[in-house]
């Protein structure tokens, strides 16, 4: 099983509400992602954890929060997000945080904020 | 980090072969050569690496230049499912800013045509 599942498939929130993206993979990966994708755009690197200890944060705004609980489960929670926070949100996996370990990547929550 | 160069856009007929090129100049003697693809409402998916000797999977052929500043991605007979944004990615060694990094660039748009 190489899958990385995300819920939900879409989500709609306005600039007030709280919300969280799921991400789940079940490989025994110790390395999870997440990426923002905006339309017709490269996917950007956000946060990385390694064996679930934050590893990586490239700069987010605070207004995203990422957590995970344990080694199969990354969550991002969002509030106050901003219009131009619309986007897809991919999370991804890898065996370990290395040099040449194959990402595995989830179809993504398309996001779109009112 | 060092950059790759990608022609935006290719096309090519199927059953046909593709060479997708990319220029990596500023490649360092650790850097670690990715291709990953992207299908249109999916998340990213690998395709193949390398490090300095060509290497084929059942996926795809790399051929990496002998200077290593160049590299190309080849499908041997392009299907109408290889339509894709073709992502070439440099992942960097350890004590890099790269490191666990994948930093995509702008990809090549690959259009196959029946």
């Amino acid at each position: 099983d190489t899958e990385v599942t995300q819920t939900p498939k879409h989500l709609v929130m306005g600039m007030t509400n709280k919300k969280s993206l799921k991400c789940e993979q079940h490989m025994g990966h110790r390395a999870m992602y997440w990426y923002k994708q905006k339309a017709k755009k490269p996917p950007e690197l956000m946060f990385v954890y390694s064996y679930e200890k934050l590893s990586i944060n490239e700069s987010v705004p605070s207004r995203f929060s990422p957590e995970c609980p344990n080694s199969s489960l990354l969550n991002l929670h969002l509030h106050a997000l901003q219009p131009e926070d619309s986007a897809l949100y991919l999370c991804a996996s890898s065996q370990v945080l290395g040099l040449i370990e194959t990402q595995y990547f989830g179809p993504g929550t398309r996001l779109l904020v009112l | 980090d060092a950059k790759t160069t990608q022609p935006n856009s290719m096309e090519s007929n199927e059953e046909e072969p593709v060479h997708l090129p990319c220029n990596h100049s500023t490649i360092s003697g650790t850097d670690y050569i990715h291709w990953y693809r992207q299908l249109p409402s999916q998340g990213p998916e690998y395709v193949i690496h390398g490090l300095t000797s060509n290497v084929n999977n059942r996926m795809a052929s790399l051929a990496i230049a002998e200077d290593r500043k160049s590299s190309t991605l080849i499908l041997h007979r392009a299907t109408l499912r290889d339509a894709a944004v073709y992502y070439c990615i440099l992942r960097g060694g350890p004590g890099g800013t790269s490191y666990g990094k994948l930093t995509f660039g702008q990809g090549t748009i690959l259009t196959v045509h029946p």
